[in-house]
């Protein structure tokens, strides 16, 4: 059972360059999440799609953008990356359709580890 | 500033022992979360607590809410290195907000 996959797994960019992560879940869930994961902070959501056709701002959403391709995928996308975004991203996945009426459980892929150098 | 405060952050036991771990908010959360993440892979729910003062057990871990829904409690009995891992609290209110979490290593 794949569950959220995320490609990829590891990345090494330099100062300016843009890149895509990719997301993709198997289990006919309605919402899905970025989240970045950094020492000491925890997980500090990005952005959010509640449903197909809809995406909204999270914790900290300077420097990314996402596209909620279809229900099954979610790209976020840094268009041109600094050292600061280095860290290791989660995409995340979830049954209901709202993240404020999130009391459910959230699924998780394996993560992406970027470097900006 | 973190919303949720989780203690202590670093934890290094022998297997055998007992422990707790705490998350501390001065928010209300209408429900709160644990999951433990291990190396190289993403966070894994746990449990949910939902009612003030309320308890489950799963196992050898037992998840305490607080009466005033602001804080939480993990405790393990008699832990194994299985239980190694970083553990992660999230609050929901009008959002979920997460924890550092405690990094738990248990020594053979």
């Amino acid at each position: 059972n794949a569950g959220v996959t995320q490609t990829p797994k590891f990345q090494v960019l330099k100062t300016g360059q843009s890149m895509t992560l990719q997301c993709a879940q198997d289990m006919n869930h309605n919402s899905m999440y970025w989240y970045r994961q950094d020492p000491g902070m925890g997980l500090r959501l990005i952005y959010y799609s509640a449903s197909e056709g809809t995406t909204d701002k999270g914790e900290v959403p300077n420097g990314y953008n996402v596209s909620r391709l279809n229900k099954r995928e979610f790209s976020l996308r840094l268009e041109s990356a600094a050292p600061s975004q280095t860290s290791v991203y989660f995409c995340a996945s979830s049954r209901f359709g709202s993240q404020t009426a999130n009391t459910g459980e959230l699924f998780f892929g394996e993560g992406s580890r970027l470097t900006v150098l | 500033t973190q919303l949720l405060e989780q203690s202590p952050q670093f934890l290094s036991i022998q297997e055998g022992e007992n422990l707790t771990v705490y998350c501390n908010s001065s928010s209300v959360f209408s429900s709160l979360q644990w999951y433990r993440q291990e190396p190289g892979e993403g966070p894994v729910l746990l449990v949910t607590v939902v009612t003030g003062g309320e308890v489950k057990k799963l196992k050898r871990l037992t998840f305490q809410f607080g009466d005033a829904r602001k804080d939480s409690s993990l405790h393990i009995t008699a832990a194994q290195p299985g239980d190694t891992g970083l553990y992660l609290c999230a609050g929901v209110n009008n959002d979920m907000r997460f924890g550092a979490g405690t990094r738990l290593t248990v020594k053979p």
